[in-house]
Order: C-alpha cells, then structure tokens, then sequence
C-alpha cells in the first residue's frame, strides 16, 4: 500500500485564497518531498523536509511536519490559476533512502 | 522536464507484443527508476536501478524488464506477460547519494515528461 496519503483528494478554490494539502504516512521517514503534477506531464519537485525540520518555506509554499502525528501539510499561500496541478507527497523510509513512495494526490483547481 | 527525456510520448501496442520505453538522462545521475501511474492515482514504483549493471525490483515488476548498461540510459521493456499495461509510464533519477564532505545529497527526484501507452 502507498505510503503518503494526502487529504483532500480535490480542492476547490479562488485565485488568491490559500490552499492547503495535507499528507499523513505510516513509517518512520528520513524526509518528505512535495511534488507537483500538471496534467498530462511529469512531476516536478517543489519541496523537501528532513525528519528534524518543523517547516520550511519556499517562496509562496510553507511546509509543515509532524513527526508524532506522522504528518505534513503543504500551504500555498495567494494562489494563482496556474497553480491548477496535482499535487503529491513522496516519503523517503529511514534506513531505505534511495527510494521514495508517493501518495494519491491532492487535485487542486484554482479559478480565476 | 530538463536533462530526462523519455521517448515516444505516445505508444500503441498490440496484444502480445513487447515494446521499448526509452529513458535517457545527462544530469550525471546514478540512480534512475520507472513508475507507473494510472488515473487519478499516485506513481506505483516499478523498477530502480542505483548504479550501473544493476537494478532491483519495485512494487510492481512483474510484466517487466529493465536494463542499465549505461548510467545515461535506463529502458523499460513491456512485455506481454503484463496483463494490464494502458497507463502513463514516468521515469526519473536521482542525484548522487553522498556529495562531497561525506553528506548525504537529498532524494530529489527529477521526472522525464512521460510516456503514454495504450493497449489495441
């Protein structure tokens, strides 16, 4: 079974409202990765999180971890139409970092 | 998509056929990997390979084979002991896994654009 599964699996919103996506996993992890995903095309990656990091922000992107909760959230703050994409969280487990495990997906639309 | 580049974009396959995704990477890479993504799903991870003449299977191996006689180039055969292969196929590398200083680099992984294949 997957590793990451993100919540909610689609999200609606309007051009400059804030987003937010959230991943939980199961294992223990070395980081956790955020791609994004738009139509059609490959994965483009946006954002890493080591285990002992809390957050991070990259730009308009603010990453969370809990590691007791064994989860993250990924905010994109003042949204724009071209962050219409699919966005996924990828784990890398402790011990087995070469290999990462994606999640299902979050589709986030965002209107003009 | 800069530095991979996965060929055709779209195959069309035959019942009982194998076919050849191609992968090619000049990013220096040594690890590649093969995912399978079906709709509205997440990647499922098919083989990886970490350095070359070797490779290991991932998830789902089974219908496929993989080779890595080069560290540029990391192909994907479909064979027709895949009972279901109509999905989107994306291939990926990774950079090297200590860096100088002894500090091991992230797992970023960068994605080729994807090739689409359907089954007749």
């Amino acid at each position: 079974s997957q590793q990451g599964e993100e919540d909610p699996q689609a999200l609606s919103i309007q051009e400059g409202e804030n987003a937010t996506m959230n991943c939980s996993y199961k294992t223990s992890i070395n980081n956790l990765q955020w791609y994004r995903q738009n139509s059609g095309r490959g994965l483009v990656h946006l954002i890493l999180i080591r285990s002992n990091e809390r957050e991070k922000h990259s730009g308009r992107l603010r990453v969370t971890l809990d590691t007791s909760k064994k989860s993250s959230s990924l905010l994109i703050t003042a949204s724009r139409a071209a962050d219409t994409a699919s966005y996924f969280c990828a784990t890398a487990f402790s011990g087995s970092a070469r290999q990462l495990t994606f999640g299902s997906g979050t589709q986030l639309t965002v209107l003009p | 998509d800069g530095g991979i580049t996965q060929s055709p974009k779209y195959l069309f396959r035959k019942e009982g056929q194998n076919v050849t995704l191609s992968c090619e990477q000049n990013l220096n890479h040594d690890a590649m990997y093969w995912y399978r993504q079906d709709p509205g799903q997440g990647l499922r991870l098919i083989y990886y390979s970490q350095i070359v003449n070797d490779f290991q299977k991932g998830d789902i191996a089974e219908g496929y084979s993989v080779s890595r006689e080069k560290k540029e180039s990391f192909p994907l055969t479909v064979t027709s002991a895949q009972k279901n292969p109509t999905a989107f196929y994306l291939c990926a590398s990774s950079t090297p896994f200590w860096t100088g200083g002894g500090k091991s680099s992230t797992d970023t992984q960068y994605f080729g654009p994807g090739t689409r294949l359907t089954v007749l």
